[in-house]
Formats: C-alpha cells, sequence, structure tokens
C-alpha cells in the first residue's frame, strides 16, 4: 500500500496568512493527488484533483502542486471559513489512501 | 444538484451485521463508480470498499474484506454495503462517495453526509 504521509499534523495561523500544507507519498504517485477540507462534524469537502487543478467552485486562494511523491497545498490568505482538517489522498493505486490530516487552527 | 444520503447506522453488538444504504440523486448514477468511507471517532479517513457503475467490479480493504459487501442496485439509485462479524475497531462514521472518472484523476467529488455505525456490547 502507498503511505501519504501529511506535515505538519497542525499549525495555527491567523486570517490573512499564507498557509502551506505538504504531503509526501511514499511512492511516486505521479500527478493522483487529492485534496480535500473537513470542518467538524461535517462530510470532507472535495477541493483539488490532479495535484493542481481545483474543483470547480473552489475558491481560487487554494492552489495545489507538485508530481511524484512530494505535494503541496497553498492557501494565499486565510480566511475564516478555512479553519478546518485537510486530507490529502492518492489514486494512482489500490487500495487509495489518505494522509493522517492537517488541522489548521485559528491563532 | 448531486446528493448523496446515508441512513442504517446505529448501534451494534460485536459479531452482528448491518446494512447501510445510500440514495443517490442529482447524477446518472450507473455511470460512476461509489465508495464507502469511513471515519472513526477522532480519527482521520480510511477507504473501505468501491463498486463500478455496473456493479460487476468490486473493492475492498484489507481491513474488511470476507466481512463486508458492497453492492448497488442501479434501478433504485442506492448503494449498499452489508457489514457482518462487526468489531468494535469498525466503529466510524461511514461516508459513501461518488467518484468522478471522467477526468481519469478518480477523486470523490461528493459526499454523503455519513452515518455512525457504533460497535459496542
Amino acid at each position: 500500500d502507498i503511505q501519504m504521509t501529511q506535515s505538519p499534523s497542525s499549525l495555527s495561523a491567523s486570517v490573512g496568512d499564507r498557509v502551506t500544507i505538504t504531503c509526501r507519498a511514499s511512492q511516486s504517485i505521479s500527478r493522483y493527488l487529492n485534496w480535500y477540507q473537513q470542518k467538524p462534524g461535517k462530510a470532507p469537502k472535495f477541493l483539488i484533483y490532479a495535484a493542481s487543478s481545483l474543483q470547480s467552485g473552489v475558491p481560487s486562494r487554494f492552489s495545489g502542486s507538485g508530481s511524484g511523491t512530494d505535494f503541496t497545498l497553498t492557501i494565499s490568505s486565510l480566511q475564516p471559513e478555512d479553519f478546518a482538517t485537510y486530507y490529502c489522498q492518492q489514486s494512482y493505486s489500490t487500495p487509495p489512501t489518505f494522509g493522517q490530516g492537517t488541522k489548521v487552527e485559528i491563532k | 444538484e448531486v446528493q448523496l444520503l446515508e441512513s442504517g447506522g446505529g448501534l451494534v453488538q460485536p459479531g452482528g451485521s448491518l446494512r447501510l444504504s445510500c440514495a443517490a440523486s442529482g447524477f446518472t448514477f450507473t455511470s460512476y463508480a461509489m465508495s464507502w468511507v469511513r471515519q472513526a471517532p477522532g480519527k482521520g479517513l480510511e477507504w473501505v470498499s468501491t463498486i463500478s457503475g455496473s456493479g460487476d467490479g468490486t473493492y475492498y480493504a484489507d481491513s474488511v474484506k470476507g466481512r463486508f459487501t458492497i453492492s448497488r442496485d442501479n434501478s433504485k439509485n442506492t448503494l449498499y454495503v452489508q457489514m457482518n462479524s462487526l468489531r468494535a475497531e469498525d466503529t466510524a462514521v461511514y461516508y459513501c462517495a461518488k467518484r468522478e472518472d471522467s477526468s481519469g484523476w478518480y477523486p470523490w467529488d461528493y459526499w454523503g453526509q455519513g452515518t455512525l455505525v457504533t460497535v459496542s456490547s
């Protein structure tokens, strides 16, 4: 199975900050990397696919990059509604696997 | 508008069984693979199972293989998972999710609200 490792596990940031979350795969997954946002008590929300393609309706302050084993999710200017947990997920091979999540908290 | 509505969760004793359902609407159900993804309390997301659009392909996580059976009724736009021999570690919120296959990148683009399964005596 491909292991996905996110860092950091949590971070504190202020509204307006630039935030970067890293996701590393245990082997190359090309660009088969997706990102999701989850707020407490809610279902995950799909943000980005193919490492860098924004899902329709997702604000442009979200961006993704990377290929192979190293990927990043960047929020260019953190907004109050962005405080949540973010998960990366590889869809390169079965079983699809998730990172452990990164919780973005208010500083 | 795509909607996925899970039902069937509840409290069950270890060794017991439960069947979850997911009613889908707002898209051509038979055209898309569907999955179950679970989340134990306070933990991360874990893929459980996927079924192809036609229903002839099924895939399972090792942790549930032999105990869970995924199925779908395309005439009713409904996804199911039959869960047998339940264990405490199966306690989780179970989400059904639609897989977006047309892009070729296979993300889950829509998720249900989840249904809680608690395995406890």
